[in-house]
């Protein structure tokens, strides 16, 4: 149980478009969701949480124009980076939890989305 | 500012030996660790978990210990195998900025040599 899928597995697109990646909940309700940044070699880096139904919630140093969050049912959360550059070729990654308010402790990982932008 | 730190980049282990991976903390307020391990090009899995109330929690191969007082915690595995070869990643749970979050280490490389 506790499946979460992303889709797509990579995506390769120019300068200055825009890419959608999808996270689902294959197998249970998550009332919140996570998105997640990594750099070759490095951390995790939180970007946003979102719950369903509201806005997300972005951290520090994390536009929340360029990386727009989408969580419209409880099974599905989308990131859409707009007007994409090459520095925001990265490895995104999304959480989900089934319990509001205790998101941090069981976090269920998608499988990540390789993105390049040329 | 580094909250979470995993110092070791990497470690080799022999099969069938003990691998031994450390994390350290700063923030107090952090009250639930989790050890994930993450495969390139796939999302973390999680491992083991425990709360900031107890010292020590075992689930078969894994151990994972908590000094509070030191804000240290450590991963046990023994023995080790070589499919645990892979990167693992310490996490810490604590409310930050009015939300509960995790916050990751930079993740340590295992390998296991047969």
């Amino acid at each position: 149980g506790a499946v979460v899928s992303q889709h797509p597995s990579w995506v390769i697109c120019k300068s200055g478009t825009s890419v959608k990646i999808e996270c689902r909940s294959l197998d249970f309700q998550a009332t919140t969701m996570f998105w997640y940044r990594q750099f070759p070699k490095q951390s995790l880096m939180l970007m946003a949480t979102s719950n369903e139904g509201s806005k997300a919630t972005y951290e520090q140093g994390v536009e929340k124009d360029k990386f727009l969050i989408n969580h419209a049912s409880l099974t599905l959360s989308t990131l859409t980076v707009t007007s994409a550059h090459p520095e925001d070729s990265s490895f995104y990654i999304c959480s989900a939890t089934i319990l509001p308010g205790q998101g941090a402790y069981e976090q269920y990982f998608g499988p990540g989305t390789r993105l390049t932008v040329t | 500012d580094q909250q979470v730190k995993q110092n070791s980049p990497s470690l080799s282990v022999q099969e069938g030996r003990i691998s031994i991976l450390n994390c350290d903390y700063t923030n107090s307020m952090f009250d639930y660790f989790l050890w994930y391990k993450k495969y390139p090009a796939e999302g973390p899995t999680f491992l083991i978990s425990i709360s900031s109330i107890k010292d020590k929690n075992e689930d078969g191969r894994f151990t994972v210990f908590l000094n509070k007082s030191a804000k240290h915690l450590s991963l046990h595995i023994v023995p080790s195998q070589p499919g645990d070869s892979a990167v693992y990643f310490c996490a810490a749970s604590g409310r930050i900025q009015g939300a509960q979050k995790l916050v990751f280490g930079q993740g340590t490389r295992l390998t296991i040599n047969p």
